[in-house]
């Protein structure tokens, strides 16, 4: 069973509003994934970082995501100013490497109102 | 460029029965495919993983994978499903670049 711990479960912001959700990946995982899933199971890769370097990125995350995995400390991602299409399922997951297995979070539910 | 193709958006299957579900693959490398299942409300768990080898392998639950180069396809099996088994079922490919490729998942309803 994953060891991948996502919090909160649900967040309700109004647009505009930052979010901020919190992943701890499990031990000895240097790589973390954050993706999108959105209600037609569609998943977007957002970021992903090898320790705390960031590996790669989509043009969205630079304007408004930002996300961080600093050592000793939870990976975050945060939406600076919230819209109703960024409601959606925000899956972490860490893998100790490329190609080997991906493990997921619970994930944290976001709903913009 | 990869992509991961799962034509059945919903099967519905009644419980007992044996079920299949499909999954199509493209890349030029050498593919990790996995399967996962994700119940209502939580993330995606892990059935089982293909890597080299036996192009059959077991995961878990009962659940059984077949590896196809020539067609590449990873499909699905299990011989006798339940009501539990009630989910959304992705498959997954990993390149050896840490990009990750979803199929668009499979609504498996098992009726009782």
């Amino acid at each position: 069973n994953s060891k991948v711990i996502q919090t909160p479960r649900y967040l309700v912001k109004g647009q505009g509003q930052k979010a901020k959700m919190r992943c701890i990946p499990e031990k000895g995982h240097p790589v973390v994934f954050w993706y999108q899933q959105n209600k037609n199971n569609e998943f977007k890769f957002l970021i992903n970082f090898q320790n705390q370097e960031v590996l790669q990125q989509i043009d969205m995350t630079e304007k408004r995501f930002s996300a961080e995995c600093p050592s000793n400390s939870p990976c975050s991602l945060e939406i600076q100013s919230s819209e109703a299409g960024d409601s959606a399922l925000y899956l972490c997951a860490s893998t100790q490497g490329a190609g080997n297995t991906l493990y997921f979070g619970e994930g944290s539910r976001l709903i913009v109102v | 460029a990869q992509s991961v193709t799962q034509p059945d958006a919903r099967v519905t299957v009644s419980e007992g029965a044996s079920l299949q579900l499909r999954c199509k693959y493209s890349y030029s490398g050498t593919p990790y495919l996995f399967w996962y299942v994700q119940y209502p409300r939580q993330g995606l768990q892990l059935l089982l993983k293909y890597y080299s080898g036996d192009p059959v392998v077991q995961g878990v639950n009962g659940f059984e994978a077949e590896f196809s180069k020539s067609n590449s396809s990873f499909h699905l099996r299990k011989a006798s499903v339940h009501w539990s088994d009630s989910a959304v079922y992705f498959c997954v490919l990993s390149a050896n670049t840490n990009k990750v490729v979803f199929g668009t998942g499979t609504r498996l309803q098992v009726l009782p």
